[in-house]
């Protein structure tokens, strides 16, 4: 089993729609969490942090549950712009500092 | 501005040459780290470094070098290519281990016949 794992999707959505990705992760000492997001044969950008409160970025909001261990990403009003690759990010530092990547949850958003 | 810039961006080998990915950062960063990327397997580190002349290995080490002469400068050489080092490669800095930042180049592509 992975260490964080994601639904390789794809997700294909409407403009305008609402979608969510969950990230499940199996070290309950994982300490720091991100989204990024990866365009098409182009580098990975960090989305946002997830803060244990949940925070929002515009249409972008992230939360965290520590005790299912998964992280969310709920993209609001879907644009054809966020067609793209969103990564789940997690940090810890046992036995040595680690970051862990996600394979990724693919989403096309359709006009 | 730079950021982290990669190269070669495309490079075909033949099994049993080797070739080294270059990669420069102009952000002063002290932590720097090289991944390659492969298809449902996610980001894979390869080797890091937390500053000049200090470097480690990775989860996938095995087939590659590194050194870290400098802040700027953290090369990524192949020693002798095999198939299963075709991959998408990105090299990466960021101010520390942790921070919320991890700043990418733009991925080099090798194949490897």
């Amino acid at each position: 089993r992975k260490e964080v794992e994601q639904d390789p999707g794809p997700f294909n959505v409407p403009e305008g729609a609402t979608v969510a990705f969950n990230c499940t992760y199996s070290n309950s000492a994982s300490q720091s969490f991100f989204w990024y997001r990866q365009d098409c044969r182009k580098e990975p950008k960090l989305l946002m942090s997830v803060y244990s409160s949940g925070n929002e970025d515009g249409r972008f909001t992230a939360q965290l549950n520590r005790a299912s261990q998964y992280i969310s990403l709920l993209i609001r009003d879907s644009k054809l712009s966020d067609s793209a690759t969103y990564l789940c990010v997690v940090n810890r530092n046992t036995g040595g500092f680690k970051t862990i990547f996600g394979a990724g949850t693919r989403l096309f958003v359709k006009a | 501005n730079a950021g982290v810039t990669q190269t070669p961006k495309f490079q075909v080998l033949k099994t049993g040459q080797s070739m080294t990915l270059q990669c420069a950062q102009d952000m002063n960063h002290e932590y720097m780290s090289w991944y390659r990327q492969d298809p449902g397997m996610g980001l894979r580190l390869i080797h890091y470094s937390v500053g000049a002349g200090i470097t480690d290995q990775g989860e996938v080490p095995n087939g590659y070098n590194v050194s870290r002469s400098t802040t700027e400068d953290f090369p990524l050489r192949l020693l002798s290519a095999a198939p299963s080092q075709t991959s998408v490669y990105f090299c990466a800095s960021s101010y520390a281990q942790g921070v919320n930042t991890i700043y990418f180049g733009e991925g080099s592509w090798l194949t490897v016949v």
